[in-house]
């Protein structure tokens, strides 16, 4: 066990809706990234956050937005839904969110859009 | 040519083989270097983190980074079923951090 948390572990919607994935980052970890794995796909980076701040966006759809809380704990919000967006979705959190830091994943969530 | 390539794999073995699992890389700005193993549908985990130059052990893994050759390798020894997953390897130059794509690695009994 990482330590990070990711709610809900399976998502299932329609095209065209919107949909909100959380994270909790481990204790005392200040930065949270985000990344989408299609099937059989490597991870590819969306954004990361540092202390509430976004630090590094990758390659984000417009149509995903991404917030880090003072609590730290982020959310992650698909909107406009297409069928290519079905994947996994991990958060990883570090300590400083620098590069000597590793990175620690969650269990992910599972989106299919039908 | 992408930042970092690895090699794509699928990779099937016995148990109890020795396994080399390698990632060459374009950047000469990374000095930290990861990998991680990820089961089917879970989230990697890391099993490895070096910096700079030179060989890390850790049990049955070995990690192995070559910066003149920009290549770096990880070893299984005494491999096992369990052992099946895919292996990522990821680095960073300080700032960016960036995963290859990983290869899928089959231990069959």
């Amino acid at each position: 066990d990482s330590g990070v948390t990711q709610t809900p572990k399976h998502l299932i919607t329609a095209t065209g809706q919107r949909v909100t994935l959380r994270c909790s980052p481990r204790s005392g970890d200040l930065s949270v990234y985000w990344y989408q794995q299609s099937l059989d796909q490597g991870l590819q980076f969306l954004i990361q956050y540092y202390n509430g701040e976004e630090r590094a966006k990758g390659n984000i759809l417009e149509r995903f937005s991404a917030q880090q809380f003072p609590d730290l704990h982020s959310e992650l919000n698909l909107s406009s839904l297409e069928l290519g967006d079905s994947a996994l979705y991990f958060c990883a959190s570090s300590p400083s969110g620098g590069g000597r830091d590793t990175q620690y994943f969650g269990p992910g969530t599972r989106l299919t859009v039908l | 040519q992408k930042e970092v390539e690895q090699d794509p794999g699928p990779l099937s073995v016995p148990e109890g083989a020795i396994v080399s699992l390698n990632c060459t890389y374009s950047n000469s700005a990374f000095q930290y270097f990861m990998w991680y193993r990820q089961y089917s549908r879970k989230g990697p985990e890391l099993l490895m983190y070096t910096y700079s130059s030179g060989n890390k052990e850790d049990g049955r893994f070995t990690a192995q980074v070559d910066k003149s050759s920009k290549y770096i390798s990880l070893f299984i020894r005494d491999s096992q079923p369990s052992d099946s997953a895919t292996y990522l390897c990821a680095m960073s130059d300080g700032q960016n951090f960036v995963f290859g794509p990983g290869t899928r690695l089959s231990v069959l009994p």
